[in-house]
């Protein structure tokens, strides 16, 4: 399978703490997309970082990509009680094909 | 509000009924994608069709098939439903090329009885 892991599987922190996922992939990329489901819905595009990039930034969001060891964080900073979700890293493994790992699942307690 | 629409949120099927999942993007997208998603598995792309009458095999193609006569309708079809079917059914659509995002729609949780 060219599938994905994140790491942790699930991370509870406290609002105001910062959140941090990690992303493994195995083949050669594009680029690596990060998104958010939100309970029983579909998922948000968050944020892309192309293979030639290091670190990019949105908003509370800062994303880092290391393609020689092919991983890829994500960190939320200042987090809320809006940040629960599960959280995703994808990878364009093909042509106009993304390879999704199994995903983050954040709580973040009031 | 640019959107992915799927025809049901909920759906409930008998064992070998032939199902239709409908997806419709508004955005004029060329490519379109149907995952399926089960705990602890993720998302797995089971077709997607980069142009209008084109389909491509994802990973997971057995049991389904799918049509696209239009640009902005994707459709997903298991043709004899069986109860390892039952799973949240995600439509998606991007732009042509490989520095777009996916859009998604709601998703269809299909329960196979």
């Amino acid at each position: 399978s060219q599938q994905g892991e994140e790491d942790p599987q699930a991370l509870s922190i406290q609002e105001g703490e910062n959140a941090t996922m990690n992303c493994s992939y195995k083949t050669s990329i594009n680029n690596l997309q990060w998104y958010r489901q939100n309970s029983g819905r579909g998922l948000v595009h968050l944020i892309l970082i192309r293979s030639n990039e290091r670190e990019k930034h949105s908003g509370r969001l800062r994303v880092t990509l290391d393609t020689s060891k092919k991983s890829s964080s994500l960190l939320i900073t200042a987090s809320r009680a809006a940040d629960t979700a599960s959280y995703f890293c994808a990878n364009s493994g093909g042509y106009n094909k993304l390879i999704f790992g199994a995903g983050t699942r954040l709580a973040v307690h009031p | 509000d640019v959107k992915v629409t799927q025809s049901s949120r909920y759906l409930v099927k008998r064992t070998g009924e032939k199902v239709f999942l409908e997806c419709v993007q508004d955005m004029d997208h060329e490519n379109m994608f149907w995952y399926r998603q089960d705990p602890g598995l993720g998302l797995r792309l089971i077709y997607f069709s980069y142009d209008v009458k084109m389909k491509e095999k994802g990973d997971i193609p057995e049991g389904y098939s799918v049509s696209r006569e239009k640009k902005e309708r994707f459709s997903l079809i298991l043709e004899s439903a069986s109860t390892n079917q039952t799973s949240m059914y995600l439509c998606a659509s991007s732009r042509q090329g490989t520095l777009w995002g996916y859009t998604f729609g709601s998703g269809t949780r299909l329960t196979v009885v």
